[in-house]
C-alpha cells in the first residue's frame, strides 16, 4: 500500500498562509495526472472534498484553498486563513488501492 | 442535491456481523461508483470497498473475505456487511460517492455512523 505522511498539527495566525504537506512513499503520478486529493473534516462532520487531482478546486470551495505538487510531494495551501478553517485536513491517493494520510489539525495561534 | 445517509446498529458483538445501509437521494446509484470508508479512533481512515453503477465490486484486500457490498436499485440504497467483527472494527463508517471514475476521489459523503464492537 502507498503510505501518506502528514504532520500532526499546524498553528497559524488569522489572515496568514497555512501550508499543509503530504508525502508519499511511492509516486502517485500516472499519465499526466497526480492522483492526490485533499479533504477538510470538522468535528462531528463528514469529510469535505477540497482539491482533486492535486490542484483542481472542488465545486463550491473558495479560491483561498489551492493544491500543488507531483510525484511524492504535495501541499495544500490556505491563504488567507479564516477562523472557520480550523479543522483536520487529510490527503488521499488513488493511484493504487486508496489510502489516506493521518491528518493535519489546523489550529489558530 | 446529492445526499447520502448511513443507518444501522451502533453496537455489535464480537464475532457477529456488522450491517449498514447507505440511502442515497438526488442521484441514482446506477450511475457512478459508491464506496465505504471508515475512520478509526485516533483518526486513521481506511477505504473498504466500492460498488459500481453496474453492480461490480472491489474490496480492500485487508478485509479479505469478511466484506460484502451489495445494493437495491429500487430503493436507491447500497449496503455494507462485515463478518466476524472484532473490537478492531470499532470505527465511524461513512458511505461516499466517487467524484469521477477517472480520479477516484470522493465528492459526497454521508454523516457517518459510529459502530462499537463490544460484548
Amino acid at each position: 500500500d502507498i503510505v501518506l505522511t502528514q504532520s500532526p498539527a499546524l498553528a497559524v495566525s488569522l489572515g496568514q498562509r497555512a501550508t499543509i504537506s503530504c508525502k508519499t512513499n511511492q509516486n502517485v503520478d500516472y499519465y499526466g495526472n497526480s492522483y492526490m486529493h485533499w479533504y477538510q473534516q470538522k468535528p462531528g462532520q463528514q469529510p469535505k472534498l477540497l482539491i482533486y487531482l492535486a490542484s483542481n478546486l472542488a465545486s463550491g470551495i473558495p479560491a483561498r484553498f489551492s493544491g500543488r505538487g507531483s510525484g511524492t510531494d504535495f501541499t495544500l495551501t490556505i491563504d488567507p486563513v479564516e477562523a472557520d478553517d480550523t479543522a483536520t485536513y487529510y490527503c488521499q491517493q488513488s493511484r493504487n488501492l486508496p489510502t489516506f494520510g493521518g491528518g493535519t489539525k489546523l489550529e489558530l495561534k | 442535491e446529492v445526499q447520502l445517509q448511513e443507518s444501522g446498529p451502533g453496537l455489535v458483538k464480537p464475532s457477529q456481523s456488522l450491517s449498514l445501509t447507505c440511502s442515497v437521494t438526488g442521484y441514482s446509484i446506477t450511475s457512478n461508483y459508491w464506496g465505504w470508508i471508515r475512520k478509526f479512533p485516533g483518526n486513521k481512515m481506511e477505504w473498504m470497498g466500492y460498488i459500481s453503477y453496474s453492480g461490480s465490486t472491489s474490496y480492500n484486500p485487508s478485509l479479505k473475505s469478511r466484506i460484502s457490498i451489495t445494493r437495491d436499485t429500487s430503493k436507491n440504497q447500497f449496503f455494507l456487511q462485515l463478518n466476524s467483527v472484532t473490537t478492531e472494527d470499532t470505527a465511524t463508517y461513512y458511505c461516499a460517492r466517487y467524484h469521477y471514475s477517472s480520479s477516484l476521489d470522493f465528492d459526497y459523503w454521508g454523516q457517518g455512523v459510529m459502530v462499537t464492537v463490544s460484548s
